[in-house]
């Protein structure tokens, strides 16, 4: 059975880090892409970043461009998102999913399976 | 950035309806087209990928269609467990953006 578990979300200032994980297992992690999407509670979906499946090619969306990171550790069958001079904007719950693939240019492709979520609230 | 726009923003139907919600794309995305179903409290659920196919062991009451930019998500039978939200995304390019939802309320 896939499973996906976030961690790492919590409280922090407006220009504060935080960094985001989630492991992986029932697949062969290094034989798919990985990517990030955040929910505002109540509200819609938005996709964050996205990683090919050997690190290589990355994306993001452009609001987050500069302040996120997004990193993979197939040994330990994990991803990651680095988030930096976080704003209040970036409030959400923050999902990792499977599938999707990134090429040096874009983005692109389905995520089948998401875990529960980790909430990052960033207030002062 | 590629625009994607669902509509309506909710509807209310009864068990049994025939259910139809729309998503269209600010411009052409080829077949790549997903379609989501979210319940309170829960991570979405693919249910539709590149417009029409059907994910294993999505029941058989929903199903998509269209291409180029305007895509159709329909559930054929409304069943009680069917009452959540439904997102579309477009899986062309980066970003990866999806449209606002729809909630598929009890009338």
């Amino acid at each position: 059975e896939v499973q996906l578990v976030e961690s790492g979300g919590g409280v922090v200032r407006p220009g504060g880090s935080l960094r985001l994980s989630c492991a992986a297992s029932g697949f062969t992690f290094d034989d798919y892409g990985m990517s990030w999407i955040r929910q505002v509670p109540g509200k819609g979906l938005e996709w964050v970043s996205g990683i090919n499946w050997n690190g290589s090619n990355t994306g993001y969306v452009d609001r987050v461009k500069g302040r996120f990171t997004i990193s993979r550790d197939n040994a330990k069958n994990s991803l990651y998102l680095e988030m930096n001079s976080l704003r209040v904007e970036d409030t959400a719950l923050y999902y990792c999913a499977r599938g999707g693939d990134c090429t040096s240019t874009s983005c692109y492709g389905i995520s089948d399976h998401w875990g529960q979520g980790t909430l990052v609230t960033v207030s002062s | 950035d590629i625009q994607m726009t669902q509509s309506p923003s909710s509807l209310s139907a009864s068990v049994g309806d025939r259910v139809t919600i729309t998503c269209r794309a600010s411009q052409s995305i080829s077949i790549y087209l997903n379609w989501y179903q979210q319940k309170p409290g829960k991570a979405p659920k693919l249910l539709i990928y590149t417009a029409s196919s059907l994910l294993s062991g999505v029941p058989s009451r929903f199903s998509g269609s269209g291409s180029g930019t305007d895509f159709t998500l329909t559930i054929s039978s409304l069943q009680p467990e069917d009452f959540a939200t439904y997102f579309c995304q477009q899986s062309y390019i980066t970003p990866l953006a999806f449209g606002q939802g729809t909630k598929v309320e009890m009338k």
